[in-house]
């Protein structure tokens, strides 16, 4: 099993819905969430970063990190066409100077105008 | 700019045929990585370097190479490329580890 599950997609939405995207994770060591958000022939770009449980918001965008049931989302509202891209979520966790950052697969999102 | 630069964007080589993949930041990063990405297997590490001197294996350390002797880049090395390495290679960098990373704009591979 894979430390980080994500649905693969394609997510189709119509422009202005809101959208969810989910992770899972196994590993509870898991201390920092990110999710990246990458275009087409592009790297991946840092959307969100969160530490612990909880809400985090930033404009559009609201990140939420579920420890007790290892379940990480990322929610958009009114979604653009220029929201279109993969999605990725990411964890990480550091023990005595070692750290660990593990992707998931990626979403793919779909907004139609 | 802030930025992290690869080079070359588009590769087509053919199997044995030694490559090195360029890989540069200019942000004084300490923690710098390369990832391959593949369609159904999404972003899987293959080494990381801590800072200079200090190189490590990630989950797909198999057929590949990496140094750092300078902070700034980390070069990328196949030394007898296969079909198998055809891919999108990405590097990033970090502060650290558990820091925003910095993509670089990828490089695709193809190897015949």
């Amino acid at each position: 099993q894979k430390e980080v599950e994500q649905d693969p997609g394609p997510l189709s939405v119509p422009e202005g819905a809101i959208v969810s995207l989910n992770c899972t994770y196994s590993n509870s060591a898991f201390q920092y969430f990110m999710w990246y958000r990458q275009y087409s022939r592009k790297g991946p770009e840092l959307l969100m970063y969160t530490y612990s449980s909880g809400n985090k918001e930033d404009g559009r965008f609201t990140a939420q990190v579920d420890k007790s049931s290892k379940y990480i989302s990322l929610f958009i509202r009114d979604s653009q066409p220029s929201d279109s891209a993969t999605y990725l979520c990411a964890a990480c966790h550091q023990n005595s100077g070692y750290s660990t950052l593990t992707f998931g697969k990626g979403t793919m999102l779909l907004v139609s105008p | 700019e802030a930025q992290v630069t690869q080079n070359p964007r588009y590769l087509i080589t053919v199997t044995g045929k030694k490559l090195t993949v360029t890989c540069s930041q200019n942000m004084n990063h300490e923690y710098m990585s390369w990832y391959r990405q593949d369609p159904g297997l999404g972003l899987r590490q293959i080494y990381y370097s801590m800072n200079v001197e200090v190189t490590d294996k990630g989950d797909v350390p198999e057929g590949y190479k990496v140094s750092r002797k300078e902070k700034r880049n980390f070069p990328l090395i196949l030394e007898s490329p296969s079909p198998n390495q055809t891919s999108l290679y990405f590097c990033a960098s970090s502060v650290q580890e558990n820091n925003e990373q910095f993509f670089g704009p990828g490089t695709r591979l193809t190897v015949l």
